[in-house]
């Protein structure tokens, strides 16, 4: 097992432009979820996913990002029309449903930087 | 709104030292409670988790917190901080089996030799 995983580590992009990021979970997790963490700031909730179903989805999610996990295994999060203000590291944790309390793996994260 | 405040944006701490992390969260029910420490270049590992039981966890490096329900808080504890304690501390709390986490918004702890 090795844990979350998630690519890249690092995107450089220019305003306007659209990227995607992967999130590989733990192999057995049913459940995956996407968080944005700021400088200074704790991650921020954006979206998560029991199997290959999207149960909840932050106000924070603005119609230019879209996450999909089409197999209830890797997921996709896609920014459309990148803005500066998009900055940020984008992180991904996994969980199995079944565990009391759900512990959280998070993976290592993705840095978006929008020049 | 939901919320979880960590009172202390920064803390120094001399090695050998203890420490006590504050963590506050507003909500009438019982949440599940977490803490959980970034270093940098490094994602957010669990240190330890609340859901029931005993008031009182034990977790990983030593570190305990303490569940006050008549407080809403979680405060973490060290008894003795080491220089590889140095990081970024987040209290997370969640409101339901499976459900997203709420941050606080981190303590960075600074260890003096």
């Amino acid at each position: 097992d090795t844990g979350v995983s998630q690519d890249p580590r690092h995107k450089i992009t220019k305003r306007g432009q659209n990227v995607t990021f992967r999130c590989d979970p733990i192999s057995e997790h049913n459940r995956l979820y996407w968080y944005r963490q700021t400088l200074g700031q704790g991650p921020e909730f954006l979206t998560y996913f029991q199997n290959e179903a999207q149960l909840e989805k932050s106000r924070l999610l603005s119609d230019r990002f879209s996450a999909e996990r089409p197999k209830g295994s890797f997921s996709t999060l896609e920014i459309q029309r990148t803005e500066q203000g998009d900055s940020a590291m984008y992180l991904c944790a996994s969980s199995l449903r079944e565990v009391p309390g759900n512990e959280q793996f998070f993976g290592p994260g993705t840095r978006l930087t929008v020049l | 709104a939901q919320s979880v405040t960590q009172p202390d944006i920064h803390i120094t701490v001399s090695e050998g030292a203890s420490l006590e992390l504050r963590c506050n969260y507003s909500y009438g029910a019982t949440p599940y409670l977490f803490w959980y420490v970034q270093s940098p270049g490094q994602g957010l590992q669990l240190l330890l988790k609340y859901f029931s039981g005993d008031t009182l966890v034990q977790g990983i490096k030593g570190f305990e917190a303490e569940f006050k329900r008549s407080q809403s808080s979680f405060n973490l504890r060290k008894p003795s901080v080491h220089w590889s304690d140095a990081a970024e501390y987040f209290c997370a709390v969640a409101y339901n089996q499976g459900g997203k986490l709420i941050f606080g918004q981190g303590t960075e702890l600074s260890v003096k030799p």
